[in-house]
C-alpha cells in the first residue's frame, strides 16, 4: 500500500538551516504537504506543493520535490528556537486522501 | 484560532465507561476527518465524513463510531475504553482547492485520558 516515510529527529543548531526528508511510494500522488505540530497544539499547514512543481519558497520555507525519486524535502533557513516542533509529511492519493509520515521531531540547539 | 473547534480540550474517565468527542468545522467545510494520535506515535486516521455520509474508513475500532450532523458538526463516540484509548484525538475539515489540493485544517484536540 501507500507509504510515507520520515526520520523521526533531526537536531541542528540555531541559526543553521534545518533540512527534513520524507520519501513517499504513490506516484500518482498530486499534491504533498508539510504540516507542523507545536508541543500541545493541532497539525498547522506549512505549505503544499504540486506533482508538477520541482520548488516552492515562502520565506524562510523552501521545498523541493523530486518526483523520479519520490523525495520531498523541506529547508528551513536561519532555524529558531520556534521552530521546535513535529514536521509531518503527507501525500494526497488518487482519492483526496491524505497519507501521513510518522512526523519529524525538530530540536534545537543553542 | 484554526476555525475547527474541538470539545472538550481535555478528558479523564475510568476504563469501561463511554465519552462523547465532539467538533464543528470551519465554516463552508463540509468534510470532517477524526484522527487519533498516541503518545510517541504519528497520526492515526479513523474516519470522514463529507456533507453527513461516511466517506473513508481508517483504522477505528468496532467501539468507536462517529456521525456528522445536519448542521456538519461532528461527533466521535469511544465506548468500552481500555487504557490504551489514552490519545489525543484530533478533528480536521477540508476545503478542495480551486487547484484540486485537499487541504485539511486541524483542531487544538481532545486529550483523553484513560484511568
Amino acid at each position: 500500500g501507500e507509504d510515507v516515510e520520515q526520520s523521526l529527529f533531526l537536531s541542528v543548531r540555531e541559526g543553521d538551516s534545518s533540512v527534513i526528508n520524507c520519501t513517499y511510494t504513490d506516484s500518482s500522488s498530486t499534491y504533498l504537504y508539510w504540516y507542523k505540530q507545536e508541543p500541545g497544539a493541532g497539525l498547522q499547514l506549512l505549505t503544499y506543493i504540486f506533482s508538477n512543481m520541482d520548488m516552492k519558497q515562502d520565506q524562510r520555507l523552501t521545498v523541493l520535490l523530486n518526483k523520479k525519486d519520490k523525495h520531498l524535502s523541506l529547508r528551513i533557513a536561519d532555524t529558531q528556537t520556534g521552530d521546535s516542533a513535529i514536521y509531518f509529511c503527507a501525500e494526497m492519493d488518487s482519492n483526496y486522501q491524505l497519507i501521513w509520515g510518522a512526523g519529524t521531531k525538530l530540536i534545537i540547539k543553542p | 484560532d484554526s476555525g475547527v473547534t474541538q470539545t472538550p480540550k481535555h478528558l479523564i474517565t475510568a476504563t469501561g465507561q463511554r465519552v462523547t468527542l465532539r467538533c464543528s468545522p470551519r465554516s463552508g467545510d463540509l468534510s470532517v476527518y477524526w484522527y487519533q494520535q498516541s503518545l510517541d506515535q504519528g497520526l492515526q486516521f479513523l474516519i470522514q465524513y463529507y456533507n453527513g455520509e461516511e466517506r473513508a474508513k481508517g483504522n477505528i475500532l468496532e467501539r468507536f463510531s462517529a456521525q456528522q450532523f445536519p448542521d456538519l458538526h461532528s461527533e466521535l463516540n469511544l465506548s468500552s475504553l481500555e487504557l490504551g484509548d489514552s490519545a489525543l484525538y484530533f478533528c480536521a475539515s477540508s476545503v478542495t482547492t480551486g487547484s484540486g489540493a485537499n487541504v485539511l485544517t486541524f483542531g487544538a484536540g481532545s486529550r483523553l485520558t484513560v484511568l
